[in-house]
């Protein structure tokens, strides 16, 4: 069963503006993954935040997570039109079995 | 070259058939996965390994049989083939101690 949800499914928005993606999952996490997956290719992972951890930075990427609620946002700033891709957050219960995954948010950045 | 290689790319099969898909690594991580991608559905994960030695379960492993031949190698088999098992496979590896897993540029799976 899928751990994370990511909401909105779909978001269509002008280069230049601010993307926001946000993750729910389930169960209590080690750590918090997100990944970029450009059409039909494989993923590749942009950010961890840790349980501890309330936000973090990675260019112009900005993580928060809020362990009470059990979400985190992921922020892209600045869009360009080579960050048109789908986004999946993962969870990592324990760092020693396995990702859960969600189904996606799925980012088009017109030019 | 890639960290992460899968053979074929695309593959057309038939119902019934036996498919073979096969995952290579040259960063000598120890873990190796074996995921499935259906649209809006996300990764499942089908079958993941450890060591050699090691092979386990994931959420979806009916239908699907796995072997791992060597520390960089790891494949997966339908041993007979169904048109629901139609989807992109991903294999992926990640090095223990660390978290981020590292994904091969997938298969495109159809069966007929």
């Amino acid at each position: 069963s899928q751990q994370g949800e990511e909401d909105p499914q779909a978001l269509s928005i002008q280069e230049g503006e601010n993307a926001t993606m946000n993750c729910s999952y389930k169960t209590s996490i080690n750590n918090l993954q997100w990944y970029r997956q450009n059409s039909g290719r494989g993923l590749v992972h942009l950010i961890l935040i840790r349980s501890n951890e309330r936000e973090k930075h990675s260019g112009r990427l900005r993580v928060t997570l809020d362990t009470s609620k059990k979400s985190s946002s992921l922020l892209i700033t600045a869009s360009r039109a080579a960050d048109t891709a789908s986004y999946f957050c993962a969870t990592d219960p324990d760092s020693n079995y396995q990702l859960i995954w969600g189904a996606g948010t799925k980012l088009i950045i017109k030019p | 070259d890639a960290d992460v290689t899968q053979t074929p790319r695309n593959r057309i099969t038939k119902t019934g058939k036996r498919i073979m898909l096969e995952c290579s690594q040259t960063k000598g991580h120890d873990r190796m996965y074996w995921y499935r991608q259906d649209p809006g559905l996300g990764l499942r994960l089908i079958y993941y390994s450890f060591d050699v030695k090691d092979i386990n379960k994931g959420e979806i492993s009916d239908g699907y049989s796995v072997s791992r031949q060597a520390q960089a190698k790891f494949s997966l088999s339908l041993e007979s083939a169904i048109p629901n098992q139609t989807a992109l496979y991903f294999c992926a590896i990640r090095d223990r101690g660390y978290n981020e897993q590292f994904f091969g540029p997938g298969t495109r799976l159809t069966v007929l």
